[in-house]
């Protein structure tokens, strides 16, 4: 069965400093893969995905993620924080048949100190 | 272009009371997906329609949680009667089409308490 799983359950990071949050998945082949922000009362937006091709992702607010295949990983990094990423981030995993279903990790929340 | 619609946006009740949530989706969109989200939780998909045809609902609760689409437009999710384990955040959410490469859009959900 498909699953992910977010090691981190809460990180705090000063701005400034680089982010790195970690994402594990269990599937029996190479999966989509995505990325999602949660800021306080809001829905959730897609910050990347990847289907294929080049391992390394760019996505919007200057995130980029990597997919290890040999690592079973796709961690979300970004090198320079600011106050305002200060919010809760999924990860999630798609079947590549065609259902649209997304399975998503319990989610990491970020704290940024001053 | 508009986001996804949900109504209300907090909801409070008693346990064993009835509550339905309202979603509207992105003009044009056919798939459309109720989450359910625990407190400290991801999102867990409850129910898939296509367009008015319901796709996946094999871990929507059949004998309280109800959900149609009937003109494949707007969604209600309802809950009848509600139990303590249902306060969560729903959120609704769609894309253009059913496969998994199309960029599911989230609506800013409904927080449910059940007391």
């Amino acid at each position: 069965a498909q699953s992910v799983t977010q090691p981190d359950i809460h990180i705090t990071v000063s701005e400034g400093a680089s982010l790195e949050l970690r994402c594990n998945y269990s599937y029996g082949a190479t999966p989509y893969l995505f990325w999602y922000v949660q800021s306080p009362g809001q829905g959730l937006q897609l910050l990347l995905k990847y289907f294929s091709g080049d391992t390394l992702v760019q996505g919007i607010k200057g995130f980029e993620a990597e997919f290890k295949r040999s690592q079973s990983s796709f961690n979300l990094r970004k090198p320079s924080v600011h106050w305002s990423d200060a919010a809760e981030y999924f990860c999630a995993v798609g079947a590549r048949s065609n259902t649209g279903k997304l399975i998503f990790g319990q989610g990491t929340t970020l704290q940024v100190k001053p | 272009e508009a986001g996804v619609a949900q109504s209300p946006r907090y909801k409070i009740i008693e346990k064993r009371q009835s509550v339905a949530f309202w979603c509207n989706p992105i003009s044009g969109h056919a798939t459309l997906y109720w989450y359910q989200q625990i407190l400290g939780q991801g999102p867990k998909l409850l129910i898939q329609f296509q367009n008015n045809g319901v796709v996946d609902d094999s871990q929507l609760p059949k004998d309280r949680f109800s959900a149609e689409r009937l003109k494949g437009v707007d969604s209600t999710l309802k809950i009848q009667p509600a139990k303590l384990e249902d306060s969560a955040v729903y959120l609704c959410a769609s894309s253009r089409t059913d496969t998994s490469t199309d960029t599911q859009y989230f609506g800013p959900g409904t927080r449910l308490t059940v007391l």
